[in-house]
């Protein structure tokens, strides 16, 4: 079967560095996708990934390693309103997208 | 309007009723898909559409139809709504199917409907 494994909540701290992992197994992959919902909203897009290795943008990193079948998402210089759930998203064979539980993330000041 | 918008935002609805769902984008983005999300849970495909004119079953389909008339609207309909179907529906969008060419998926405000 298909699965994405991230954990269910984390806390840190406002100002510091977060990593929030992501494990997969699907069949096939076309690229891993991370996007952030605020509680009552709607998901929104923060990164993709095809091939190996860092994309950085702005305070927001993400990694991919396919043979590991492993991801994270790097929050720098945490912000309250980075408070949120964030979700891990894999492309499989049939550009269809399996999606993670999310992981809710709580900013402590 | 700019984006995806979904009506109603919230319903609640009697168990046996009919209930359609409705979902419009004006980005002529070429797919469209449904969601439910539930507390735990990820988001689940109920179905989707590649192109105007085509629909297919995603992984939680049953007790759900949808149609694809044209590229702007993509309603979700429940034929006799059951308690099991209370949860938050996203409609999303996207250029092509995910993850081709890197396409992300724009999401509608979603619909919180609680059957009874």
């Amino acid at each position: 079967g298909q699965n994405i494994d991230q954990p269910t909540e984390m806390t840190a701290t406002e100002g510091a560095i977060v990593q929030i992992n992501c494990t997969y197994q699907t069949s096939g992959f076309n690229g891993l996708f991370w996007y952030q919902q605020h509680a009552g909203e709607a998901p929104t897009f923060l990164s993709y990934n095809v091939l190996d290795g860092l994309e950085e943008k702005g305070r927001f990193s993400s990694f991919l390693s396919r043979s590991k079948g492993y991801s994270y998402l790097l929050l720098k210089e945490l912000q309250m309103k980075d408070s949120a759930s964030y979700l891990c998203a894999v492309s499989d064979s049939n550009y269809q997208l399996i999606w993670g539980a999310g992981t809710k993330l709580i900013i402590k000041p | 309007i700019a984006g995806i918008t979904q009506a109603p935002t919230s319903q609640i609805l009697a168990a046996g009723r009919r209930m359609t769902l409705r979902c419009t984008q004006d980005m002529r983005h070429n797919a469209m898909y449904w969601y439910r999300q539930d507390l735990g849970l990820g988001l689940r495909l109920i179905h989707y559409s590649n192109t105007a004119g085509t629909t297919g079953k995603g992984e939680v389909p049953d007790g759900y139809s949808v149609s694809r008339a044209n590229t702007d609207d993509f309603p979700l309909t429940l034929a006799s709504a059951v308690p099991s179907q209370t949860s938050v529906y996203f409609c999303a969008s996207s250029d092509s199917e995910a993850g081709r060419g890197g396409n992300e998926q724009f999401f509608g405000p979603g619909t919180r409907l609680t059957v009874l």
